[in-house]
């Protein structure tokens, strides 16, 4: 089993939908949470880090749930510019490497 | 730019040749890490400095792989007797101090061996 575990996708969707992501982590341990962009042949980028209490910024909400070792990530109001992978990403130890998720393609369309 | 920044973009190289990648990290930041990154899957970590010290290697990381920081600012990754495997695109990230914090990725090192 993957430490952390994301549907590939792809998402297609129109502009102006609402769209979530999920993922799953393995190692109850996990210290903190990230979502990170990326688009193709570029590096990731952060998106957001994932609080325990939720957290929005703009279009983005993320929400985290420790006791299912669960976490989520909703774009609301899509635009053309979110069309990219978005990375489930995990620190299993403060400091210390971060374990990706396989990522979710997302493409949004006129 | 303050990014991070890593040299060369791309790197093309025939099996057996050794090859090396620089790595500049954000000034501040103390932590530096190298991911490696395939067609289809998330980055996988490689190894990780704070300063100078080198504290973590993951299995990935193969004999034929050394990783330094020597003055603890930038860091250099090199491959030896390059395999075909070993095509991927090498990813280096920072880390200011502290616990539970953000890492910032350079663009890249895409090595391609023919």
């Amino acid at each position: 089993r993957k430490e952390v575990e994301q549907d590939p996708g792809p998402f297609n969707v129109p502009e102006g939908a609402t769209v979530a992501f999920n993922c799953t982590y393995s190692n109850s341990a996990s210290q903190s949470f990230f979502w990170y962009r990326q688009d193709c042949r570029k590096e990731p980028k952060l998106l957001m880090s994932v609080y325990s209490s939720g957290n929005e910024d703009g279009r983005f909400t993320a929400q985290l749930n420790r006791a299912s070792q669960y976490i989520s990530l909703l774009i609301r109001d899509s635009k053309l510019s979110d069309s990219a992978t978005y990375l489930c990403v995990v620190n299993p130890r403060a400091g210390n490497m971060l374990t990706f998720g396989g990522g979710t393609r997302l493409m949004v369309k006129p | 730019d303050t990014g991070v920044s890593q040299n060369p973009r791309h790197k093309i190289t025939k099996r057996g040749q050794n090859v090396t990648f620089r790595c500049d990290p954000i000034s501040e930041h103390n932590r530096l890490y190298w991911y490696r990154q395939t067609l289809g899957q998330g980055p996988e970590f490689l190894t990780y400095f704070q300063n100078e010290a080198q504290l973590e290697k993951s299995r990935l990381l193969s004999d034929r792989f050394s990783a330094e920081r020597p003055k603890g600012s930038f860091s250099t990754l090199e491959i030896q007797r390059t395999e075909q495997g070993d095509s991927a695109m090498y990813l280096c990230a920072s880390s200011r101090p502290g616990a539970l914090v953000e890492q910032y990725f350079g663009p890249g090192t895409r090595l391609t061996v023919t």
